[in-house]
């Protein structure tokens, strides 16, 4: 079975500054996506970024970017130039094989980013 | 909008009741999702459905069940409801087989907020 784990509960950041959220996982497999999913005080769930494990270049999406370490199956996402709007509980998900049909997400326990104004 | 469809937003019910979650994925989405999030419990897989059939179950009460209809939308039933089944539970949708665009990526919906006195 699969596990993530995000060890900080919290973190705190001055607006436009930079912040690095951690995250590892466990697993046996060789094909797989890691994912980072932001959820606001709305509730909703969105996706931030996601990442094939079999690429080797880290996945960039505006100010989000992903420090991928597949051999340290670590996978942190870095937030630049943060915004007000990036207040959100951020949570780190791992997804066996290539999608399809068997893709369910086996997510970490989330990590609650405050920006400050 | 996210394009997945869950009904009713918040529902309050009794110890001992039973209720029904609806669904509606994205159009053209075959596999449906359930998530449950609690405080403690963060967010928990509950069961999966690809083209109405049961694809992958998780961490789902005997209580509980789902189906998946022909129009491919999706209700979770809770019965003998507890305390500890408050939750938002959230709908997730996916796009069909394996290789197909998108095949990878969960679409949440807005959740159900379950309050159970």
């Amino acid at each position: 079975a699969q596990t993530v784990t995000q060890s900080q509960p919290e973190m705190s950041v001055q607006e436009a500054e930079t912040v690095t959220l951690s995250c590892t996982y466990d697993t046996s497999e060789n094909n797989y996506y890691l994912f980072w999913y932001k959820q606001p005080p709305s509730r909703q769930m969105i996706l931030v970024i996601r990442q094939e494990a079999y690429k080797q270049q880290n996945a960039t999406e505006n100010r989000f970017s992903v420090n991928f370490q597949k051999a340290a199956k670590s996978f942190s996402l870095k937030i630049s130039d943060s915004q007000l709007g990036d207040t959100a509980m951020y949570f780190c998900a791992f997804m066996k094989g290539r999608g399809g049909a068997n893709s369910k997400l086996t997510f970490g326990k989330g990590i609650t980013l405050s920006v400050r104004p | 909008d996210s394009g997945v469809t869950q009904t009713p937003k918040h529902l309050i019910t009794a110890t001992g009741q039973r209720v029904t979650l609806r669904c509606s994925p994205r159009s053209g989405d075959l596999s449906v999702y359930w998530y449950q999030q609690s405080l403690d419990q963060g967010l928990q897989f509950l069961i999966q459905y690809y083209n109405g059939e049961e694809r992958a179950k998780g961490n789902i009460l005997e209580r509980f069940s789902a189906q998946q209809f022909p129009d491919l939308h999706s209700e979770l039933n809770l019965s003998s409801l507890e305390l500890g089944d408050s939750a938002l539970y959230f709908c997730a949708s996916s796009v069909g087989p394996a290789g197909s665009s998108g095949a990878n990526v969960l679409t949440f919906g807005a959740g159900s907020r379950l309050t159970v006195l």
